[in-house]
């Protein structure tokens, strides 16, 4: 079982469209990571968040530490949303956990 | 302009050798981090360090190696003895261990 599940796998959405992806984790946490990776690899970081709540244009994430989820919500979709979005978790033992990630794709 | 850089964007090997992939950042970043990424897989953490002359081995570090000489460059070496070394490589820095990594482009390597 891998420390960092994310859900769904793959998500299609029409423009304009509210979408949700979900993380939840098994270890211990130092902060949650997003990140989103484009079609031609290149990564960049979104949101380190450890409690509460981040918003930054139309993208939000939240994390619930008692239940171990996290959440990235991305409010009027653009086909430029279009990306694999990661999770990560950054263990009290200086490790990072990776989900496999979420693959989006914002139909105009 | 601040950030991280990688090169070569595409390197290929041959059966054997060992390869060196750059990484080099003037973030004034303290921690830097190797990942390796296989066509659709996440990403596993091969090396990190937190400071100069120090680095720890992530989860599959066997078949190779870095230095951190200088706080600016991680090099990582892709020895003989990866059986598979066929992936995308990326290059990551962060302030502190654990914090926002900026990532480089990354490198494609394949083995011929």
């Amino acid at each position: 079982k891998n420390e960092v599940e994310q859900s769904p796998q793959n998500l299609t959405a029409q423009e304009g469209e509210f979408i949700t992806i979900n993380c939840s984790y098994s270890v211990g946490i130092s902060a949650l990571h997003w990140l989103q990776q484009h079609p031609g690899g290149g990564i960049v970081s979104l949101f380190m968040l450890s409690s509460g709540k981040k918003k930054h244009g139309r993208l939000i994430a939240t994390i619930n530490i008692q239940e171990k989820h996290s959440s990235l919500h991305i409010t009027a979709s653009h086909p430029r949303d279009s990306a694999v979005y990661i999770c990560a978790v950054w263990s009290p033992g200086n490790q990072f956990y990776f989900g496999t990630g979420t693959s989006l794709t914002v139909i105009p | 302009d601040g950030g991280i850089t990688q090169s070569p964007k595409y390197l290929f090997r041959k059966e054997g050798q060992n390869v060196t992939l750059s990484c080099e950042q003037n973030l004034n970043h303290d921690a830097m981090y190797w990942y390796r990424q296989d066509p659709g897989q996440g990403l596993r953490l091969i090396y990190y360090s937190q400071i100069v002359n120090d680095f720890q081995k992530g989860d599959i570090a066997e078949g190779y190696s870095v230095s951190r000489e200088k706080k600016e460059s991680f090099p990582l070496t892709v020895t003989s003895a990866q059986k598979n070394p066929t992936a995308f490589y990326l290059c990551a820095s962060s302030i502190n261990a654990g914090e926002t990594q900026y990532f480089g482009p990354g490198t494609r390597l394949l083995v011929l």
